[in-house]
């Protein structure tokens, strides 16, 4: 089955500095790529679902690349504040099913 | 208003003890699903549902059962509770026909004693 890895585990940055998530994945028929964002003792939040035939989705503050040669996905918060602060899950799901598959998720700390 | 409910929100339980986790949804979706995350970790799903009255085995499935009654409601049961099922639960639901998003519930915070 699908196997997702997400790097780095923790990543800690100065506010205004930028802070780039990745994760890679095995399936080639992924399909839809999904950028969560988990504040402590929430629930998980969408930021962002893209799509195969898509490369470049830029949303509030952040950035989220896809790169299906390399099958590498990637989050690039722009310029970090303090309220960016939480655990950032990928998740990955293939056309033909509605599994997705969760990486282990970055712990995000912005210093002010 | 929140779409994805789960009681309770916190649960302390006894080794051997049988615990039931509730999950309603009212997005009118097909699909249902049970995660469990432990500390630093991602999810990992456990059961799933496309139909009332019927549940799929996830990657995890050992230790819990699953029960559909209706399509707004999906449980999750541990019969007999373990030290090793203390974990944060994740209910969510996601729509058949688009295939994609899934809506997370709040958690349940487990603790096992």
């Amino acid at each position: 089955g699908e196997q997702v890895e997400q790097r780095p585990p923790h990543l800690s940055v100065r506010e205004g500095d930028s802070a780039v998530i990745t994760c890679t994945y095995t399936d080639p028929n992924s399909y839809y790529f999904f950028w969560y964002k988990q504040e402590p003792g929430a629930s998980l939040q969408l930021l962002m679902k893209v799509f195969s035939s898509t490369e470049i989705n830029e949303g509030q503050g952040f950035t989220v690349l896809l790169n299906k040669k390399d099958k590498r996905l990637s989050l690039n918060l722009t310029a970090a504040h303090p309220g960016d602060s939480a655990a950032y899950f990928c998740a990955v799901s293939a056309w033909s099913n509605n599994r997705i598959f969760f990486g282990d998720g970055t712990q995000l700390v912005v210093k002010p | 208003e929140a779409a994805v409910t789960q009681s309770p929100r916190s649960k302390v339980a006894v080794t051997g003890g049988k615990v039931t986790l509730s999950c309603h949804q009212t997005n009118n979706h097909d699909y249902m699903y049970w995660y469990r995350q432990d500390t630093g970790h991602g999810l990992r799903l456990i059961h799933y549902s496309y139909v009332a009255d019927s549940t799929e085995k996830g990657d995890i499935p050992d230790g819990y059962k699953a029960s559909r009654p209706s399509q707004e409601n999906f449980s999750l049961i541990l019969e007999l509770a373990s030290l090793s099922q203390t974990a944060v639960y994740f209910c969510a639901s996601s729509d058949a026909d688009t295939q994609d998003t899934q809506y997370f519930g709040p958690g349940t915070r487990l603790l096992v004693l």
